[in-house]
C-alpha cells in the first residue's frame, strides 16, 4: 500500500536555527509531491510542490525542498526558522488515483523566541 | 479570486443524528475532494468528485456519502454520527483534468463535534 512517513513527530528550535523535516513514501510510479503547513488555527496552505524537473523546489516564505528519486524522499528545509514558522507540517503525495493526496502523519514544529 | 469556502465552521450534533458540510471550491476548479482530520489518524481522504460524479472513494463506511452540484459545489453528508466522527472535515479544489494535478487548494473546514 502507498505510504508518507514523516520521521518527526515533534521538532522544537530556537529561532535562527535551521530546519530540515524529512519525508519518505513508497511507491513506484510517477508521482508528485508537496508540502503544506498549517498554522494554529489556520487551514492548511501549499508552501511547494515538486511535478517534474529541478530537484531541488523552492517555495514560499523561504522554505525549500529536494527531490532524491533513488531515496523515494522529499526533505523540507528552511535554512534559519522565526518565531512565526510554528505550525504542522504535512508532506503528502499524489499518484495515479483521482483527486487524492496521500499525507504524511505530520511533524508539529515549534520555534521558540 | 475567491478561495475554498466550507460551511458552517463548527458544528455539534448528537450520537445517531446525520450531518451536511458544504464546499464551496475555486471558480473554474471542477474537481472537490474531502479529508477527514483527526489528532489520531491525521488525514484521511474520503472521496472525489469531479463534474458531479464520484470518481474515487476512500477507505470510510457507506454512512459518509457525498455529492456535487452542476456549479461544482459539493456537499458531504454523515448519517448515524458516532462520537469518533468528531474530526475535523477539509475540503479541497483542484481543476481536476489530469491525476497528476497542479495542486489542491483547502478550505478552512469544518469542525465537527457529536456529543
Amino acid at each position: 500500500a502507498q505510504s508518507v512517513s514523516q520521521h518527526n513527530h515533534h521538532v522544537i528550535l530556537s529561532e535562527a536555527a535551521s530546519l530540515e523535516l524529512g519525508c519518505n513514501y513508497s511507491y513506484g510510479g510517477t508521482v508528485n509531491l508537496f508540502w503544506y503547513v498549517q498554522y494554529p488555527g489556520q487551514h492548511l496552505q501549499l508552501l511547494l510542490k515538486y511535478f517534474s524537473g529541478d530537484p531541488l523546489v523552492k517555495g514560499i516564505k523561504g522554505f525549500e525542498a529536494e527531490f532524491i528519486k533513488s531515496k523515494f524522499s522529499f526533505n523540507l528545509r528552511k535554512p534559519s526558522v522565526q518565531w512565526s514558522d510554528t505550525a504542522e507540517y504535512f508532506c503528502a503525495v499524489t499518484t495515479d488515483s483521482w483527486g487524492k493526496l496521500q499525507f504524511g502523519a505530520g511533524t508539529q514544529v515549534v520555534v521558540t523566541p | 479570486k475567491a478561495g475554498v469556502t466550507q460551511t458552517p465552521r463548527y458544528l455539534i450534533k448528537t450520537r445517531g443524528q446525520q450531518v451536511t458540510l458544504s464546499c464551496s471550491p475555486i471558480s473554474g476548479h471542477r474537481s472537490v475532494s474531502w479529508y477527514q482530520q483527526t489528532p489520531g489518524q491525521g488525514l484521511q481522504f474520503l472521496f472525489e468528485y469531479f463534474s458531479e460524479t464520484q470518481r474515487n472513494k476512500g477507505n470510510f463506511p457507506g454512512r459518509f456519502s457525498g455529492r456535487q452540484f452542476s456549479n461544482s459545489r459539493s456537499e458531504m453528508n454523515v448519517s448515524t454520527l458516532e462520537l469518533g466522527d468528531s474530526a475535523l472535515y477539509l475540503c479541497a479544489s483542484s481543476l481536476g483534468q489530469t491525476k497528476t494535478n497542479y495542486g489542491y487548494t483547502f478550505g478552512s473546514g469544518t469542525r465537527l463535534t457529536v456529543v
